[in-house]
């Protein structure tokens, strides 16, 4: 069965814009939660993480924020630039051992 | 620093045929894992290790043998090609504990 399910499958968004993508969980031993930026022709790389003590971890242009009673996360991009069109995975992991991935959200900014 | 090394980069096999993908890491992270990805599947585990001599297998794991004899190296074979396993495979790395994947570039493989 799919462990993490990721949405929207593909995102448009303007230049200055927010960018939004959403990861839902259903496994509350779940306790890491990162996020990878993959570019084309390369492998994915940790953009940001989060565990389940916290709400929110922002890091620059980029939040996380963490619903456990939901069992949702989402990746925020603020003043979205061209520079960070990739395709984005979430991940969970159970007990700092497998990490199962989202099926990706590709981003795309438009100036 | 090199991280993680994935070789060879890119590779054609014929269907039967036998080959090794090769991944080395130099951080000493005690986890490595292979993963393929395929379009519109995201990233499915192959098989993962949690140190010299321990494997298991992901969610995918037919197909293919790994063995960890070292810290440093994690080879995938694949016994016997098929057309499925047209793919680009990533290997990767971690620490022990809450710590995110260092990946490699990748090798992307297709079998006619």
């Amino acid at each position: 069965q799919q462990q993490v399910k990721q949405s929207p499958q593909s995102l448009i968004v303007q230049k200055g814009g927010i960018s939004i993508i959403n990861c839902a969980y259903e496994n509350t031993a779940f306790d890491y939660f990162p996020w990878y930026q993959q570019f084309p022709g390369k492998g994915p790389a940790l953009l940001i993480a989060i565990r389940p003590d916290v709400s929110e971890k922002k890091e620059g242009r980029f939040t996380i924020s963490f619903n456990k009673s939901a069992k949702q996360f989402s990746l925020h991009i603020m003043d979205s630039q061209p520079g960070d069109s990739a395709t984005y995975f979430c991940a969970v992991t159970q007990g700092y051992q497998k990490v199962t991935f989202g099926t990706g959200t590709k981003l795309q900014v438009i100036p | 620093n090199a991280g993680v090394t994935q070789t060879p980069k890119f590779q054609v096999l014929k269907t039967g045929q036998s080959m090794t993908l090769q991944c080395a890491q130099d951080m000493n992270h005690e986890y490595m894992s292979w993963y393929r990805q395929d379009p519109g599947m995201g990233l499915r585990l192959i098989h993962y290790s949690v140190g010299a001599g321990i494997t298991d297998q992901g969610e995918v794991p037919n197909g293919y043998n790994v063995s960890r004899s070292t810290t440093e190296d994690f080879p995938l074979r694949l016994l016997s090609a098929a057309p499925s396993q047209t793919s680009v495979y990533f290997c990767a790395s971690r620490r022990q504990g809450p710590y995110g994947y260092t990946f490699g570039s990748g090798t992307r493989l297709t079998v006619v």
